[in-house]
């Protein structure tokens, strides 16, 4: 079955940049989303197709995608970004699949 | 405002099924997708089911095919899961979510399947 990869766990600083990556065949093909949980939360969408951002999502908040990966950028971390966070794509079937989540740390 | 309201969890013994709802508001209901997500305790999130404006197309994440049935009425603006032969293993909490970007979701409502 088709999946997701995504680092377990990434860590900064405040003010730093974090950068999350999301591995996957199918990306160059398929639109990519990126997810925020904090602790007993529901999923909050920060990035859509790619590279949009939602209105009311900080500008700090960026998506790239080159090839098979795609990546969700946080400029100037800050201690309110501390979550977890999941990418969403689809396979060549159209069957959603989910990362297995990155926890960022902001140290 | 968008609002997104599950409910129809519970405690429930393997092999048993629930029915769960999720009522909308704020929004146009007929003009999306909607889709189930789940989250078992302490992990990550798990694609369920999903199911076009019109139920004229429906998918099933593998794991529930044969078990899980949505649907959705749109006069009543609700989505549904009909959970059959649960097992353990569905213990979790399941979301709805709007449309392909998931872009707004509810709280969840927690499925426990345990005898």
């Amino acid at each position: 079955s088709y999946e997701l990869t995504q680092p377990p766990s990434v860590s900064v600083s405040p003010g730093q940049t974090a950068r999350i990556t999301c591995s996957g065949d199918a990306l160059p093909k398929q639109y990519t989303y990126w997810y925020q949980q904090k602790p007993g939360q529901a999923p909050v969408l920060v990035i859509y197709k790619n590279t949009e951002r939602p209105s009311g999502i900080p500008q700090r908040f960026s998506g790239s995608n080159s090839g098979t990966t795609v990546t969700l950028t946080i400029s100037g971390v800050q201690a309110e970004d501390e979550a977890d966070y999941y990418c969403q794509s689809t396979d060549n079937s159209g069957t959603v699949v989910f990362g297995g989540g990155t926890k960022l740390t902001v140290l | 405002e968008v609002q997104l309201v599950e409910s129809g969890g519970g405690l429930v013994q393997p092999g048993r099924s629930l029915r769960l709802s999720c009522a909308a508001s704020g929004f146009t209901f007929h003009d999306y997708a909607m889709h189930w997500v789940r989250q078992a305790p302490g992990k990550g999130l798990e694609w369920v089911s999903g199911i076009s404006w019109n139920s004229g197309t429906i998918v099933y994440a593998d794991s529930v095919k044969g078990r899980f049935t949505i649907s959705r009425d749109n006069a009543k603006t609700s989505l549904y899961l009909q959970v059959n032969s649960l097992r353990p293993e569905d213990t979790a909490f399941y979301y709805c979510t709007r449309g392909g970007s998931f872009d707004y979701w509810g709280q969840g409502t927690l499925v426990t399947v345990s005898s």
